[in-house]
């Protein structure tokens, strides 16, 4: 079984430019989860996704974020402009029912 | 506020022993907890967890123990192996399942050989 795939691995973007996360979940996975880690803190929840449908978007940060799940499969999650405070690494996690969430490598983007 | 705390940052133990690892939470409505162990650029990697109907949970070396009313949990490995070096997460959520999860800041634990 595939796990979680996200992509890019890494992005470097300067200050005011748009940037593009994918999450491709575990296949079957309704559930889809964004989070983020920032400079070695906690992971924090920005939101979850209920197939197509978002079921909670509280802990996104602001309107510069953007996420989207077309056909409840892969997601994406738009930062339209990139502030220097977005840098970090940003997760994706699916599950099913009451199993466990399954995270992918996440992708480590960097604000210049 | 953090609603979930490790308060050690990192623990050094010594291959073949026990290594415990602890978390505290503050919210009374947290009633699933899950530990994860994560390595350099990869992903959090579930490892146990345990519902708050039950104060015990083991699988293989990892036990995880929960006490609700000090709002403590603690992961034991045993043996400690050096392939267990890794950031270990605590992490809570009102149910099992179809909600986010709140995450500690992670403790990282090294395993000498």
């Amino acid at each position: 079984e595939a796990g979680v795939t996200q992509f890019p691995s890494h992005s470097v973007i300067e200050k005011g430019q748009t940037v593009t996360l994918r999450c491709d979940p575990i296949s079957g996975h309704d559930n889809l989860y964004w989070y983020r880690r920032v400079m070695g803190k906690e992971i924090k929840f920005l939101l979850h996704f209920v197939k197509e449908s978002k079921q909670d978007e509280s802990g996104m940060p602001n309107n510069r974020f953007l996420a989207e799940r077309t056909g409840g499969t892969y997601s994406t999650l738009k930062v339209q402009p990139a502030e220097l405070e977005d840098s970090g690494v940003y997760f994706c996690a699916s599950s099913q029912g009451h199993q466990p969430q399954h995270f992918g490598d996440g992708t480590r983007l960097s604000i210049l | 506020d953090q609603q979930v705390k490790q308060n050690s940052p990192s623990l050094s133990v010594q291959e073949g022993r026990i290594s415990i690892l602890n978390c505290d939470y503050t919210n009374s409505m947290f009633d699933y907890f899950l530990w994860y162990k994560k390595y350099p650029a990869e992903g959090p990697t579930f490892l146990i967890s345990i519902s708050s109907i039950k104060d015990k949970n083991e699988d293989g070396r990892f036990t995880v123990f929960l006490n609700k009313s000090a709002k403590h949990l603690s992961l034991h490995i045993v043996p400690s192996q050096p392939g267990d070096s890794a950031v270990y997460f605590c992490a809570a959520s009102p149910i099992a399942g179809n909600t986010p999860l709140v995450f500690g800041k992670g403790t990282r634990l090294s395993v000498i050989a």
